[in-house]
């Protein structure tokens, strides 16, 4: 059980560049999301999803845009980067909540450090 | 709308040494917590939630947080740290809507000294 992956762990762009990054799960979580974490900031939510085929906003969506083809995947997609979006990404997942102990909590992946510049 | 405040960013603590570190929170609506830590260069990691029932809630590592509904907090505590429990601290809220979402505190930075 490999848990919440992301790729890639680093990335470096220039300015205006365009990447996605992925998220995995394989714990057959219904919710994923996506957070950037800067210095002072904590974590704040970029997009979420709450099931295959659907997504939504969070608190940053500006820049960003988000896809959940395949229920285990969550892609986070910068069309045109900005040195603004430096940051470090994280993506988290859970399940739908139930009477299990753990079905409040959020699972999160390792981590993606970008760097535009 | 919901928020958290983590007053402060740094906690100095020599070892061997009680912390505490502080988190407010501001709802209208029920709310359930957590305490998630990061190590260095490491995701995150779940301390300890309160969902309901208790409002004395342990965690791994000997650390507990107790719940109070009247100040709106959720205060974590360790009676005895260590220099491997240096790391960033965040608390956060959970929504009681469709999305689940988490929302996250500024983190405190736990520096333990020798």
């Amino acid at each position: 059980n490999a848990g919440v992956t992301q790729t890639p762990k680093f990335r470096v762009l220039k300015t205006g560049q365009s990447m996605t990054l992925l998220c995995a799960q394989d714990m057959n979580h219904e919710y994923m999301y996506w957070y950037r974490q800067d210095p002072g900031m904590g974590l704040r939510l970029i997009h979420y999803s709450v099931g295959e085929g659907t997504t939504a906003k969070g608190e940053v969506p500006d820049g960003y845009n988000v896809s959940r083809l395949k229920k285990q995947n969550f892609l986070l997609g910068l069309e045109s980067a900005a040195p603004s979006q430096t940051s470090v990404y994280f993506c988290a997942s859970r399940r739908i909540p139930d009477q299990a102990p753990n079905s409040y909590e959020q699972y999160f992946g390792p981590g993606t450090r970008l760097t535009v510049t | 709308a919901q928020s958290v405040t983590q007053l402060d960013s740094q906690v100095p603590v020599f070892e061997e040494a009680p912390v505490e570190l502080r988190c407010n929170y501001s709802s209208s609506v029920s709310v359930y917590l957590f305490w998630y830590v990061q190590y260095p260069n490491q995701g995150l990691q779940l301390l300890l939630k309160y969902l309901s029932g208790s409002t004395l809630v342990k965690g791994i590592n000997g650390f507990e947080a107790e719940f109070n509904k009247s100040q709106t907090s959720f205060h974590l505590r360790k009676p005895s740290v260590h220099i491997s429990d240096t790391a960033e601290y965040f608390c956060a809220v959970g929504w009681m809507d469709s999305s689940y979402k988490l929302i996250f505190g500024s983190g405190t930075r736990l520096l333990v000294r020798p």
